[in-house]
């Protein structure tokens, strides 16, 4: 079984650029959830995806945007790069929704780093 | 949403039980209460999680309180390979898990 895989793992961008990460699910889970961390403090929600369709948005602007492809792999574009933008960002993958109690399964993260 | 208020930082030594407290007052009466652990350089990783009842499983045991408004995390032995960053985390809907800024665990040798 593999896990959850994420690229590229490190990444540096000057402000303005803009990014794509990318995220491999776990074999099996069609729900795929993206969080940014930023040094010292725990993830933030940033949106989940279940079948291809945006389940659910934490407080991100619209320059945050995502895909999920029919073999549940996932896309995060961030558009027009800010200096706070700097974070790990991390994939997160699970079968069903993200609740009921489903259990994460989390990549090792993209380092982003915004100059 | 609700949120989870948990210490700072924890020591342990080593081979002794840790007992890891959440709180989180606002709960619903759906809403699962999950832990997770960070290690340095690496992606969250589940730890157990719960509705109502205490959980057990091969890393942990979960105490839920009566009224669901804390929780305790036991780590029965604590192995210097338990070092990390625990989250508790209460599932409030379909679509958002909210991590706080976790508690830092350290283990003493």
């Amino acid at each position: 079984e593999t896990g959850v895989t994420q690229s590229p793992t490190h990444l540096i961008k000057t402000r303005g650029q803009q990014v794509t990460l990318r995220c491999s699910s776990q074999s099996g889970h069609n729900t795929v959830s993206w969080y940014q961390q930023a040094l010292g403090q725990g993830p933030q929600f940033i949106f989940q995806y279940y079948r291809e369709e945006e389940n659910g948005r934490g407080n991100f602007p619209p320059r945050f945007s995502g895909l999920q492809f029919p073999n549940y792999s996932s896309e995060l574009n961030v558009n027009a790069l800010e200096l706070d933008d700097s974070a790990l960002y991390l994939c997160a993958s699970s079968l069903g929704y993200g609740g009921g109690g489903n259990e994460q399964f989390f990549g090792p993260g993209t380092r982003l780093t915004v100059l | 949403d609700a949120k989870t208020t948990q210490p700072n930082s924890m020591e342990s030594n080593e081979e002794e039980p840790v007992h890891l407290p959440c709180n989180h007052s606002t709960i619903s009466g759906t809403d699962y209460i999950h832990w997770y652990r960070q290690l340095p350089s690496q992606g969250p990783e589940y730890v157990i999680h719960g509705l109502t009842s205490n959980v057990n499983n091969r890393m942990a045991s979960l105490a839920i309180a009566e009224d669901r408004k804390s929780s305790t995390l036991i780590l029965h032995r604590a192995t210097l390979r338990d070092a990390a960053v625990y989250y508790c985390i209460v599932e409030t809907s379909y679509d958002k898990v909210i991590f706080g800024p976790g508690t830092s665990l350290s283990v003493i040798p």
